[in-house]
C-alpha cells in the first residue's frame, strides 16, 4: 500500500519567517495530495491541495509543489504568524473516493 | 457551513467493555470515512463506506470493531471488548469528491 513520509517533526521559526514542510509517497499512482492544519483539539482542516497534472500552487501565503518524477510534494508557508502553529499533516491518496494516507504530522510553532 | 458531526466528544471506558461511536456525514457525502489517530501521529484508516456498503474495511481489527451505515447516512463504530491500545482519537470524515471534510472526533480513553 501507500507509505507517506513527512519531514521534519517538528518545526520552530520566528514570526515572519518562512516553513517548509516535505514529504515523499511511495504509490506512483497517487495522484492527489492534500494538507491539513490541525490544532490542538480540533478536526483537521483542508487548508490546499494539488491534483498529480499540477506541478505548483499557491494560495496567499500557502503553496504546494509536486514533482511526480521524484514522488515528493512540499508545503510552504511565507511570512508565518503565530497563529499558523499547529501540526499539518500531508497525504496521498489515488484519487476521488479512495481513503487517505496520511505522514505522520510536522508540529509547527511560530514564536512572535 | 455544513459540518461533520460526531459524539461523544469524549468517552472514558474501562477495558473489555463496549463503546460506541456516532457520525453524521455532510448532508448528501456518499462517501464516509472512520479514521484513527494516535497520538502524534496522522490518521489511519479503519473502514470506508459507499452509501451503505462498506468499501474498504482492511485494516478493521474485526474480532473486536464493527461499523455499520444502514440508511447510508449517520453511521456508527463499535468496540467491543475495549483494550488500552484502543485508546486513540476516532476521526469520522465524509466526502463528495476528493475533499474530505473531517468531524471534531471522538477522543476515547480505555482505562
Amino acid at each position: 500500500g501507500e507509505n507517506v513520509e513527512q519531514h521534519p517533526s517538528t518545526l520552530s521559526v520566528q514570526e515572519g519567517d518562512s516553513a517548509v514542510i516535505k514529504c515523499t509517497y511511495s504509490d506512483s499512482a497517487s495522484n492527489y495530495f492534500p494538507w491539513y492544519k490541525q490544532e490542538l483539539g480540533k478536526r483537521p482542516q483542508l487548508i490546499i491541495d494539488i491534483r498529480s497534472n499540477v506541478g505548483e500552487k499557491k494560495d496567499q501565503r500557502i503553496a504546494v509543489t509536486l514533482n511526480k518524477t521524484a514522488k515528493h510534494f512540499s508545503l510552504h508557508i511565507t511570512e508565518t504568524q503565530p497563529e499558523d502553529s499547529a501540526v499539518y499533516f500531508c497525504a496521498a491518496s489515488l484519487s476521488s473516493g479512495y481513503a487517505l494516507n496520511f505522514g505522520k504530522g510536522t508540529s509547527l510553532l511560530v514564536t512572535p | 457551513e455544513a459540518e461533520v458531526a460526531q459524539s461523544p466528544r469524549y468517552k472514558i471506558t474501562e477495558k473489555s467493555q463496549a463503546v460506541a461511536f456516532w457520525c453524521d456525514p455532510i448532508s448528501g457525502h456518499a462517501t464516509l470515512y472512520w479514521y484513527r489517530q494516535i497520538l502524534g501521529q496522522g490518521p489511519e484508516l479503519l473502514v470506508q463506506f459507499q452509501d451503505e456498503s462498506v468499501v474498504d474495511d482492511s485494516q478493521l481489527p474485526k474480532d473486536r470493531f464493527s461499523a455499520e451505515r444502514l440508511k447510508g447516512v449517520d453511521s456508527t463504530l463499535k468496540i467491543q471488548p475495549a483494550e488500552l491500545g484502543d485508546s486513540a482519537m476516532y476521526l469520522c470524515a465524509s466526502s463528495l469528491g476528493e475533499t474530505q471534510y473531517f468531524g471534531p472526533g471522538t477522543r476515547l480513553l480505555v482505562l
